[in-house]
């Protein structure tokens, strides 16, 4: 299994539609997650930390499955400017890697008119 | 609070030449990454400073290679470009630990040729 990986996508879907990604990971000691939001040539924003079961902000909210070592992102009544793609992180394996983040291969969101 | 920056936004070079990227840390970071993102890929883990020392490494060459000054403020040198280095480099800071956060800068885009 890869470190983590996500939804293919794309997702194309209409203004005021609910979307959802999906990551699974591979690092069950894991403690700590997150979603980052990338547009086009654009460097990456974080978006959510997810640390427990989940997390909810506004119209975004992020859960947490320790034992599926699954982690979601939905987004309820879509914009026109949450189009963008979507990265999950995991934190690195301890050792050689120690710190540093894993990133998703990223999922892409187009929300139409 | 001043966030991350990068310089330069972009920077052609040819095989076999060498090239260094700057990045000052957001005002109360003390770790600083690096990471590289191909076209269409998430961000790769290059390497991470603390401390003016290196504090992890992903799967990259020697030729790959850093430094962290007192202020925060970090390098990143490679030395005989080849053309598949051509990417978006990207530097995060963070507080350390594998809990935080980390914060981007715009990215310096590098273009080998």
């Amino acid at each position: 299994r890869k470190e983590v990986e996500q939804d293919p996508g794309p997702f194309n879907v209409p203004e005021g539609a609910t979307v959802a990604f999906n990551c699974t990971y591979s690092n069950s000691a894991s403690q700590s997650f997150f979603w980052y939001r990338q547009d086009c040539r654009k460097e990456p924003k974080l978006l959510m930390s997810v640390y427990s079961s989940g997390n909810e902000d506004g119209r975004f909210t992020a859960q947490l499955n320790r034992a599926s070592q699954y982690i979601s992102l939905l987004i309820r009544d879509s914009k026109l400017s949450d189009s963008a793609t979507y990265l999950c992180v995991a934190p690195g394996r301890e050792g050689g890697s120690q710190g540093n983040l894993i990133f998703g291969k990223g999922t892409k969101l187009s929300v139409k008119p | 609070e001043t966030g991350v920056t990068q310089s330069p936004t972009h920077l052609i070079k040819t095989r076999g030449q060498q090239v260094t990227l700057r990045c000052s840390s957001q005002s109360g970071h003390n770790t600083v990454s690096w990471y590289q993102q191909a076209l269409g890929q998430g961000p790769q883990f290059i390497f991470q400073y603390y401390r003016e020392e290196e504090n992890g490494r992903g799967n990259f060459p020697p030729r790959f290679s850093g430094l962290q000054f007192p202020n925060y403020s970090s390098e990143l040198n490679v030395n005989a470009l080849e053309l598949d280095d051509s990417a978006l480099y990207l530097c995060a800071s963070s507080l350390q630990g594998n809990n935080q956060p980390q914060h981007f800068g715009d990215g310096t885009r590098l273009s080998i040729l």
